[in-house]
């Protein structure tokens, strides 16, 4: 089955403590996305990727890295989480950026306190 | 800049047509607009996409004018089950870059 598959669903965690969350696909995508939703300001893009060891920012990449090793994985790294980072994440892939449509992870919920 | 306005919300009754329109503005002839829905604790999902003029398949319909500056989604005849947030994105060739508008909140009435 097609999928984008993200670790953890949810996560609890202290400021300042560095976490990781996965994502992979298995649809031999180039183009990989990370997006945060926060209520009233809908999916805003972290980071973004055109292929292996490209990688580019978004609207709003301040806290965040990302590293594309290889083709299916897109992990996103938060060094010193803090609270405003408390949010909803989706990660996404699609074969193309403008006219394919992405599919989506089932989220990641962050909280950090 | 670039930019995507929708409205932030819609209500509607079970068996009427929705249409949610988007505004775009500063998008060229072949750049790409396409439409997701969300349920509450699950990613977007794909519901259509085009570049112009219409588009239909089983679930909806996608309109964009010739002056290109709004396009429309169009669900016909809708149930309960389409209540849910529907997202516009446009896609620019020209710098391969992507915008979300911010979400219309479907409401879906009996």
């Amino acid at each position: 089955e097609a999928q984008v598959t993200q670790n953890p669903r949810y996560l609890i965690t202290v400021t300042g403590k560095k976490l990781t969350v996965t994502c992979s696909q298995n649809m031999n995508h180039e183009y990989m996305s990370w997006y945060r939703q926060d209520p009233g300001l809908g999916l805003r893009q972290i980071y973004y990727s055109m292929n292996v060891e490209v990688t580019d920012k978004g609207d709003v990449p301040e806290g965040y890295k990302v590293s594309r090793k290889e083709k299916r994985n897109f992990p996103l790294i938060l060094e010193s989480p803090s609270p405003n980072q408390t949010s909803l994440y989706f990660c996404a892939s699609s074969s193309t950026v403008v006219d394919q449509p992405q599919h989506f992870g089932d989220g990641t919920r962050l909280s950090i306190l | 800049l670039a930019k995507t306005t929708q409205p932030i919300s819609m209500d509607s009754y079970e068996g009427q047509e929705v249409n949610i329109t988007c505004s775009h503005n500063n998008i060229a002839t072949n750049d790409y607009i396409t439409w997701y829905q969300q349920f509450p604790s699950q990613g977007p999902r794909f519901i259509i996409q085009g570049y112009k003029t219409k588009v239909t398949n089983e679930v909806a319909s996608l309109f964009i004018p010739a002056d290109r500056k709004s396009s429309t989604l169009s669900l016909p005849r809708v149930s309960l089950s389409d209540t849910a947030v529907y997202y516009c994105l446009v896609g620019f060739y020209r710098d391969d870059k992507i915008i979300f508008g911010k979400g219309t909140r479907l409401h879906i009435l009996p």
